[in-house]
């Protein structure tokens, strides 16, 4: 069973942050944070991954609560190609997938 | 560019026969890759761990001799599908990473259809 909650849907204005939020609150000491999106009919794309500390990179950033229980990847300025499903995945040697967030980007 | 690399990205089988699918890891060395499947509007259902030189781990409810694993170098990973029917027809998906456990990298995923 997929160890994270996300809200099924969310929608954002194009040129906006997109804010989509996770919980993990069973994550145990050594999992990481990982967010991949999926795109229509294509393998998962990998976003950003985390283990205590925030983290940023050329895509998106992520934040992890100090009791690591859940986390908010950020994408700055959303466009249209972001719309996808987002995934949050906590896990260290395997990653199961749950459901994720589809989210939409409105012009 | 794509670090793990899927092929065919199609295919479509007769039913009763079986059919290979290859994942590539091309920048760097798989010690264990991973092997999903997809249904439609569905998310990804991990079947097997795979780590090179040895046999496949399957998950639960996952038939080993009708999804052959085999990881025998460091760079590739194959899934065949024996005796292939319509209700194994879906998106089959393979992750690798390397023994550092750095990122865990997609491949593009292979549409199986069988007829």
């Amino acid at each position: 069973d997929a160890k994270t909650t996300q809200p099924p849907s969310m929608d954002c204005a194009e040129g906006r942050a997109a804010n989509l939020p996770c919980n993990h609150s069973t994550i145990s000491g050594n999992e990481y944070v990982y967010w991949y999106r999926q795109i229509h009919s294509q393998g998962p794309q990998y976003i950003i991954h985390g283990l205590k500390n925030n983290e940023t990179n050329e895509m998106a950033s992520l934040i992890i609560t100090e009791d690591r229980k859940s986390s908010t990847l950020i994408l700055p300025h959303a466009t249209l190609r972001d719309t996808a499903v987002y995934y949050c995945i906590v896990g260290y040697s395997t990653l199961t997938f749950g459901k994720g967030t589809m989210l939409l980007v409105s012009p | 560019g794509a670090v793990v690399s899927q092929h065919p990205s199609r295919v479509i089988c007769k039913s009763g026969t079986s059919v290979k699918i290859e994942c590539r890891s091309l920048d760097f060395q798989a010690t264990t890759m991973f092997w999903y499947r997809q249904f439609p509007k569905k998310s990804l259902m991990l079947m097997a761990t795979s780590n090179e030189g040895s046999k496949a781990t399957y998950e639960q409810g996952v038939e080993k001799d009708k999804f052959l694993i085999n990881h025998a170098s460091l760079t590739l990973s194959t899934l065949t599908v024996t005796s292939a029917h319509p209700e194994d027809s879906s998106f089959y998906i393979c992750s690798a990473v390397d023994k550092y456990w750095n990122t865990i990298y997609f491949g593009e995923g292979s549409w199986l259809t069988v007829v």
